[in-house]
């Protein structure tokens, strides 16, 4: 079965520039989680999405935004892009929604912001 | 709430010792623990994790780690380290349906 894809898997924007970044669930996953991983924050959840509903999200700006397709695909928006939104942006599904199930990531999209 | 601390930015191990990364938790309620690895420009790879169904789980690449209420622990060892280990460790736990990671340990294997 495959894994987790993201594209791109680099991108390059300019301050003040929009991105978007995709994210494709394992098949049959219905949960998508986006993570970023910077080295002075290190690890930060950004959001998750279920049943094409975000169902919670982490302490981010409102730049930051995501949806969930019916076929569990997703896609994350950065609007406005800062310097400091430069980072690896992981993309994880599980199975189903709840603590007990794990999270499988994909290899990531690095953006570097200049 | 929850959160994880891990002991030590960076470990260094010989080729075929005992590596020992450890991971302390704080959680109000019994908690879902996990260990993760990733390597250079890559995403993050699922070692074990824990539900509370053993207290000892073992992983892939003979990894494994042990829970201990007592010490609201969850260190993760593998018995003789090799080259391919060397890598950076993230120890988790599961929050409200997401993941709180510690700040992760740098993993070094030389000869």
């Amino acid at each position: 079965k495959a894994g987790v894809t993201q594209t791109p898997r680099y991108l390059i924007k300019t301050r003040g520039q929009q991105v978007t970044l995709s994210c494709s669930p394992i098949s049959g996953h219905r949960s998508v989680s986006w993570y970023q991983q910077t080295p002075g924050q290190g690890l930060q959840f950004l959001f998750e999405y279920f049943s094409e509903t975000q169902r919670n999200k982490g302490n981010f700006p409102g730049r930051f935004s995501g949806r969930q397709f019916s076929n569990s695909r997703s896609e994350m928006n950065v609007s406005t892009l800062e310097l400091g939104d430069s980072a690896l942006y992981l993309c994880a599904s599980s199975l189903e929604q709840g603590s007990s199930y794990e999270q499988y990531f994909g290899p990531g999209t690095r953006l570097t912001v200049t | 709430a929850q959160s994880v601390t891990q002991l030590g930015s960076h470990v260094s191990v010989s080729e075929g010792a005992l590596v020992l990364l450890r991971c302390n938790y704080s959680s109000s309620v019994p908690p879902y623990l996990f260990w993760y690895v990733q390597y250079p420009n890559q995403g993050l790879q699922l070692l074990l994790k824990y539900t509370s169904a053993a207290t000892l789980v073992k992983g892939i690449n003979g990894f494994e780690a042990e829970f201990k209420k007592s010490e609201t622990s969850f260190h993760l060892t593998k018995p003789s380290a090799h080259m391919s280990d060397a890598a950076e460790y993230f120890c988790a736990v599961m929050g409200y349906n997401k993941l709180i990671f510690g700040a992760g340990t740098r993993l070094a294997v030389h000869p």
